[in-house]
């Protein structure tokens, strides 16, 4: 079935380093979402991202949909950006989102 | 204000107990979903739900049932609670007209079987 493979696991970084989040997916995606999970549990989507590059404030997500990847690069890092990110896709019409298990960041002062 | 929120927030159950998960949203979209996450893992998709009256299985639908009686309300119901069913569980509703279908979360409910 499909498969979402993030990397790497977890990071660790200091304030005002760059981040960069790797996501792997087994089929040809045609949504491609990005979510942040905040260390009390929380999820909010950060942007839906299927092909090309796409910018919000600090985050930019490239998708190379032919090589089924995509990457968040989270540029000058906070310490309030520690939490987990999952990255999740799904094919055709169906509104099953698949996702991957997150990088957990952690960012330190 | 949340625009979905769940009940309860947290809860403890007995192994075979009857357990309810409701799931309201204001957002006045047609999709509804529930995910259960384990401990450090993703999300996995159990029932979701098109329109009212009307739910689909989703990847790990054995042992929930769902109910969706109106365009607001999700319902996930574990008939006999075990304790693999310990989990965090998510609700979540998206715009069937996005075409990036962005999912908007409610702040989770976290079960436990004991």
């Amino acid at each position: 079935g499909q498969q979402v493979q993030q990397s790497p696991a977890s990071l660790v970084l200091q304030e005002g380093e760059n981040a960069e989040l790797q996501c792997n997916f087994s089929s040809t995606a045609t949504q491609l979402q990005w979510f942040y999970q905040s260390p009390g549990g929380s999820l909010v989507s950060l942007l839906s991202n299927p092909s090309g590059t796409k910018h919000t404030g600090r985050l930019t997500s490239t998708t190379v949909t032919k090589e089924r990847r995509s990457s968040l690069h989270i540029s000058s890092s906070q310490t309030t950006d520690s939490g987990t990110y999952l990255c999740a896709m799904n094919q055709g019409g169906s509104a099953k989102l698949i996702f991957g298990e997150g990088t957990k960041l952690t960012v330190s002062s | 204000e949340a625009a979905v929120t769940q009940s309860p927030r947290s809860k403890v159950a007995v192994t075979g107990g009857k357990v309810t998960l409701s799931c309201h949203q204001t957002n006045n979209h047609d999709y509804m979903y529930w995910y259960r996450q384990d401990t450090g893992h993703g999300l996995r998709l159990i029932h979701y739900s098109y329109v009212a009256d009307s739910t689909e299985k989703g990847d790990i639908p054995d042992g929930y049932k769902a109910s969706r009686p109106s365009q607001e309300n999700f319902s996930l119901i574990l008939e006999l609670a075990s304790l693999s069913q310990t989990a965090v569980y998510f609700c979540a509703s998206s715009d069937v007209r996005d075409s990036g279908n962005t999912l908007y979360f409610g702040e989770g409910s976290r079960l436990i079987v004991v």
